[in-house]
């Protein structure tokens, strides 16, 4: 089993450019999260999706929409990225919400510039 | 204040040693708590998951205070490959709330 996989790795745009990070997992598990970790901060919840066809908003979701495009795949987008949402993106699933043991993708790094 | 609340560290101690943090929680209601381990530039990894009872994985042990709302891990024996930065997290009502971490760093 791969995990939980994210592409890109590392990703730079411009101001006012957009872009879809990728994850999938292939762990069969119902809820997936977008995480954002800046540096001396804690992760910070974007978006979570429960499970297959929901959605919903976490701690910091203004600048991101979020698809979950089947079990298996939850995308990330950044309709028009500004310097403040440079960071490190982590994507997550757990198996279901009797437990919340949660497994992590390697991150994307962003930089807006 | 914040939800869930870490010394940044850095703790520095020389191999061999034991450590430990706590972590407080503001959320009563928070019901699942876990140790996430951090190594540089990586994703978090779990570490261990915290019940109410502590529980012990090796030369780890982890306990739950709920009347004083904080976690704690304690490291013994520690191993240079113990440093990274550890994370706490905490989960209630759905919510899932990391610290921000404290580092921890172990010199020969």
């Amino acid at each position: 089993n791969a995990g939980v996989t994210q592409t890109p790795k590392f990703q730079v745009l411009k101001t006012g450019q957009s872009m879809t990070l990728q994850c999938a997992q292939d762990m069969n598990h119902n809820s997936m999260y977008w995480y954002r970790q800046d540096p001396g901060m804690g992760l910070r919840l974007i978006y979570y999706s429960a499970s297959e066809g929901t959605t919903d908003k976490g701690e910091v979701p203004n600048g991101y929409n979020v698809s979950r495009l089947n079990k298996r795949e939850f995308s990330l987008r950044l309709e028009s990225a500004a310097p403040s949402q440079t960071s490190v993106y982590f994507c997550a699933s757990i198996r279901d919400r009797l437990s919340y043991e949660q497994y992590f993708g390697p991150g994307t790094r962003l930089t807006v510039t | 204040r914040k939800e869930v609340e870490q010394d940044p560290g850095p703790f520095n101690v020389p191999e061999g040693a034991t450590v430990a943090f706590n972590c407080t929680y503001s959320n009563s209601a928070s019901q699942s708590f876990f140790w996430y381990r951090q190594d540089c530039r990586k994703e978090p990894k779990l570490l261990m998951s915290v019940y109410s009872s502590g529980n012990e994985d090796g030369r780890f042990t982890a306990q739950l205070n709920r009347a004083s709302q904080y976690i704690s891990l304690l490291i013994r024996d520690s191993k240079l490959s113990d440093s990274a930065t550890y994370l706490c997290v905490a989960e209630g009502a759905s919510k899932i709330i990391f610290g921000s971490g404290t580092r921890l760093s172990i010199r020969p």
